[in-house]
């Protein structure tokens, strides 16, 4: 069964500093990864996606995630935090045999602090 | 495209009463998913359809929940009679899963309260 375990539940940075959130999949065979955001009161938006095409994933607003297979994490990076950053990211593997449901981490939310 | 549309945006109803929340998915698209979101147990997938047909409905909670989807372009979740622990926010996906990698396409979700 392919699933995500989001290491942090809450990750408090300041304006300006790195941001990592991490991520780690469990997949019987390589995986269709995601990490999305959710704003305070909105829906959920896609930051970027792992198409297998190159480990490196660049995605919206400065957003990347590496997929290191060796260590079966999908990591979100960005070098510089923005004040409206502040939000709910979710990692999110693809359910190829439940018709590309996807199946959510239980979040980790990010705070900014000026 | 609008995007996935869901109505209403917010619904207060008391216990008892009939619930149904409505979904436009992205045109084309021929995937969709509701999903359930709580503090407690985070985004939950309820069931999804694909070519308007039910696949999947393991993570309806209970008889009182059911969905429907009678053409490519409309669902309902309907909830009978709804409870105070349905309250939630309640989320519809559509997705083209004829891609190589079929990320899906949110609403802005309809936040039920059952007092």
């Amino acid at each position: 069964a392919q699933s995500v375990t989001q290491l942090d539940s809450h990750v408090s940075v300041s304006e300006g500093t790195p941001v990592l959130l991490r991520c780690n999949y469990s997949s019987s065979y390589s995986p269709s990864l995601f990490w999305y955001v959710q704003h305070p009161n909105k829906g959920l938006q896609l930051l970027l996606k792992y198409t297998s095409a190159a480990t490196l994933v660049k995605g919206i607003n400065g957003f990347e995630a590496e997929f290191k297979k060796s260590e079966t994490s999908f990591h979100l990076t960005k070098p510089s935090a923005h004040m409206s950053d502040a939000a709910e990211y979710f990692c999110v593997v693809s359910l190829s045999d439940s018709g590309y449901a996807l199946n959510f981490g239980k979040g980790t939310s990010l705070l900014v602090t000026p | 495209d609008a995007g996935v549309i869901q109505s209403p945006r917010h619904e207060v109803t008391e216990m008892g009463q009939e619930v149904t929340l409505r979904c436009k998915p992205i045109s084309g698209h021929n995937s969709l998913f509701w999903y359930r979101q709580t503090m407690m147990r985070g985004l939950e997938l309820l069931i999804y359809f694909n070519n308007n047909v039910p696949i999947d409905d393991s993570g309806m909670p209970e008889d009182r929940f059911s969905a429907k989807m009678p053409n490519a372009s409309f669902s309902t979740l309907k909830i009978q009679p709804s409870e105070p622990r349905d309250s939630a926010v309640y989320f519809c996906a559509s997705s083209d899963p004829s891609g190589w990698i079929t990320e899906a396409f949110f609403g802005q979700g309809t936040r039920l309260t059952v007092v």
